[in-house]
């Protein structure tokens, strides 16, 4: 069964800019989370997917979004790149919203550089 | 609200040394606790994990106890390798549709 698959790996942008980055869960998980990870703040908790719906949203401005499709795939998007959103952006999907148990399943990520 | 507290890294070994990495939580009812490891280059992937006090998760080596009278969720293993470089996260999970909730992540290098 092939894993959680993030593209592209690596995106260097400039300030002012937009970015989208895409995500596919794995085959029958129907749940989709995004987290940014960077050396100081290490993992941050952007938002979550279940059945095209975000149910759960962490502590980042408006300019972060995301959506999900109905084949599960999902996009994050951020407007107006700014030196600070330079990091790892990780994918997880997993079975369930309620997950009751059911762990995470990463992608490699997408590195991102906003110069 | 939820926390994760591990202990900070990194830790250095020698290869066949016993490891402990420290993790305690805070969190409301009876959450599922697991520990991820992250590799160079790769995101993170599940290595144990229990879903009630007294469990104990276990996975190449590595275990962990989940402790509800100390709220902990200590990972051991009793000989590193080389291999076992990488980050480790501890994380809680609270069911009914809760984020998972990831500290700060401890790194190991083990040399030979």
């Amino acid at each position: 069964k092939a894993g959680v698959t993030q593209t592209p790996r690596y995106l260097i942008k400039t300030r002012g800019q937009q970015v989208t980055l895409s995500c596919s869960p794995i085959s029958g998980h129907r749940s989709v989370s995004w987290y940014q990870q960077t050396p100081g703040q290490g993992l941050q908790f952007l938002f979550e997917y279940f059945s095209e719906t975000q149910r759960n949203k962490g502590n980042f401005p408006g300019r972060f979004s995301g959506r999900q499709f109905s084949n599960s795939r999902s996009e994050m998007n951020v407007s107006t790149l700014e030196l600070g959103d330079s990091a790892l952006y990780l994918c997880a999907s997993s079975l369930s919203w309620d997950k009751d148990n059911s762990p995470l399943h990463f992608g490699n990520g997408t590195r991102l550089t906003v110069t | 609200g939820d926390s994760v507290t591990q202990m900070e890294g990194p830790v250095t070994l020698s290869e066949e040394a016993f490891l402990t990495i420290n993790c305690t939580y805070t969190a409301t009812g009876y959450p599922s606790l697991f520990w991820y490891v992250q590799y160079p280059g790769e995101g993170l992937q599940l290595l144990l994990k229990a879903t009630k006090a007294d469990d104990k998760g276990s996975n190449k080596g590595f275990e962990a106890t989940y402790r509800k009278e100390t709220t902990s969720f200590h990972l051991e293993k009793g000989s590193v390798q080389v291999s076992d470089s990488a980050v480790y996260f501890c994380a809680l999970q609270r069911t009914g549709g809760f984020k998972t909730i990831f500290g700060a992540g401890t790194r190991l290098f083990v040399k030979a």
